[in-house]
């Protein structure tokens, strides 16, 4: 059984840069895992930020970036705004089955 | 603009059956290869189930493989998922979701809809 893991949660002050992560049991995460990664806010659907490591949607904001960090699959979000607090999850393919971290609780303070 | 609307969802009894609809508009449907994700209540989002643009290859979670099954009518724009033999693990807010850009890559999602099991 596949498991994904991420940052249980994480702090961050406005205007601040955070970086969230995404590991996989398997071995290191590569572009062929095609990680994406999805915010949701309380009473919402997720949405979209990236998808393929670092491809970015035309409604996600360019101060938000994604990469491939030391085997696994990064997030950054850069000038912090108080509507980034939110849960972060990532999700990677493994060869027809997908699978979805846990998420990140982001929190702005 | 592209829409996805969820419906199907209910209350039913551990053991039962249940199908969900998803129904797609403002993009060409029979193009796009479409997920189920499940959410159980204030837990993370769950990969249910894949299925081709086409119908032809279908991939599905652990959890509910032999139990549930996507399908899809592009003649009617619809994505469906047959949830067999539920249990109590299975309540959660079922999304569908479309495919775009790559294998992981789910661009829009629906609102959701609800399955709770009880007896």
């Amino acid at each position: 059984q596949t498991v994904v893991t991420q940052e249980a949660s994480l702090t961050v002050s406005p205007g601040g840069t955070v970086t969230l992560t995404c590991a996989s049991s398997t071995g290191a995460v590569t572009r062929n895992h095609y990680p994406s990664w999805f915010q949701q806010k309380p009473g919402q659907s997720p949405r979209a930020l990236i998808y393929s490591t670092v491809n970015r949607y035309s409604w996600t904001p360019a101060r938000v970036s994604g990469s491939l960090l030391g085997g696994k699959a990064a997030l950054t979000l850069s000038d912090v705004q108080p509507e980034d607090e939110a849960e972060y999850y990532c999700l990677l393919f493994y060869s027809g089955a997908r699978v979805f971290g846990p998420g990140t609780q982001v929190t702005v303070l | 603009q592209v829409q996805l609307v969820e419906s199907g969802g209910g209350v039913v009894q551990p053991g039962r059956s249940l199908r969900l609809s998803c129904t797609a508009s403002g993009f060409t449907f029979s193009s796009y290869a479409m997920h189920w994700v499940r959410q159980a209540p204030g837990k993370g989002l769950e990969w249910v189930a894949v299925i081709s643009y086409d119908g032809s290859k279908k991939d599905y979670a652990e959890p509910v493989k032999g139990r549930f099954i996507i399908s899809r009518d592009n003649s009617k724009n619809t994505l469906y998922l047959q949830l067999d033999r539920l249990t109590n693990d299975d309540t959660a807010e079922y999304y569908c979701a479309r495919e775009s850009g790559s294998p992981a890559g789910l661009d829009y999602w629906g609102q959701g809809t609800r399955v709770t099991l009880s007896s």
